[in-house]
């Protein structure tokens, strides 16, 4: 299986900041790299798919970057609404996988 | 608009088979292929598997063939069942819907989700 590792495992944040989280791939998944956004009791929720493409609904504060085997998703001026965990995915290899998860915190 | 709602069993006994159901409205069922996630209490995401329209299954490996995932387009209905269940399958079960975008290649990513159903594997 392609282990997605996500870092940090956790952040604090204040509002209004910029946010990065770094998900680096075993091997190469191409573009098949896509990002989920989970608040506590929730379902994950689709912000960007193949490395930079905002999902519909989307705020434009979010976007995606990297190729191969390290990608980065960036939150530029940090709400109170995007305190959650974040996942990484690839869907190169015939098994899924996911993150850890990066959980961004209030400071 | 698309919705998923998953339902099952709240309680499944060690050794014992956990039949989910994955109901989608607002749409067909034969309109897109489908995925199983798993979540445990405090942990991250599992892929189970996914099914594609023809009934073609895909499943991660790390269940050692426990798994079966399948269809039924009359009932608009996705399946998952679990043999031999243990602790370690305690979790939140999500379905969810795989989309696909078309560029030189095709990528596929889970666009919609169900709210999750949990499951707890205990005597």
């Amino acid at each position: 299986d392609i282990q997605m590792t996500q870092s940090p495992p956790s952040l604090s944040a204040f509002v209004g900041d910029r946010v990065t989280i770094t998900c680096r791939a075993s091997q190469s998944v191409d573009n098949y790299l896509h990002w989920y956004q989970q608040k506590p009791g929730e379902a994950p929720r689709l912000l960007i798919y193949v490395i930079s493409n905002l999902q519909s609904g989307v705020p434009s504060r979010f976007s995606g970057s990297g190729s191969g085997t390290d990608f980065t998703l960036t939150i530029n001026g940090v709400q109170p609404e995007d305190f959650a965990t974040y996942y990484c995915q690839q869907s190169y290899s015939s098994t899924w996988t996911f993150g850890q998860g990066t959980k961004v915190e209030i400071k | 608009q698309m919705q998923l709602e998953e339902s099952g069993p709240g309680l499944v006994k060690p050794s014992g088979t956990l039949a989910l159901t994955c109901t989608i409205s607002g749409g067909s069922i034969s309109s897109a292929y489908w995925s199983w996630v798993r979540q445990p209490a405090g942990g991250g995401l599992e892929w189970i598997g996914r099914v594609y329209t023809a009934g073609t299954t895909n499943y991660n490996p790390s269940l050692n063939g426990r798994a079966a995932i399948s269809l039924d387009p009359s009932r608009n209905q996705l399946s998952l069942t679990l043999y031999d269940v243990s602790a370690a399958d305690t979790a939140v079960y999500y379905c969810a819907r795989d989309s696909e975008v078309k560029t030189s290649m095709t990528y596929w990513y889970l666009d919609l989700w169900g709210r999750g159903t949990r499951v707890s594997v205990s005597s």
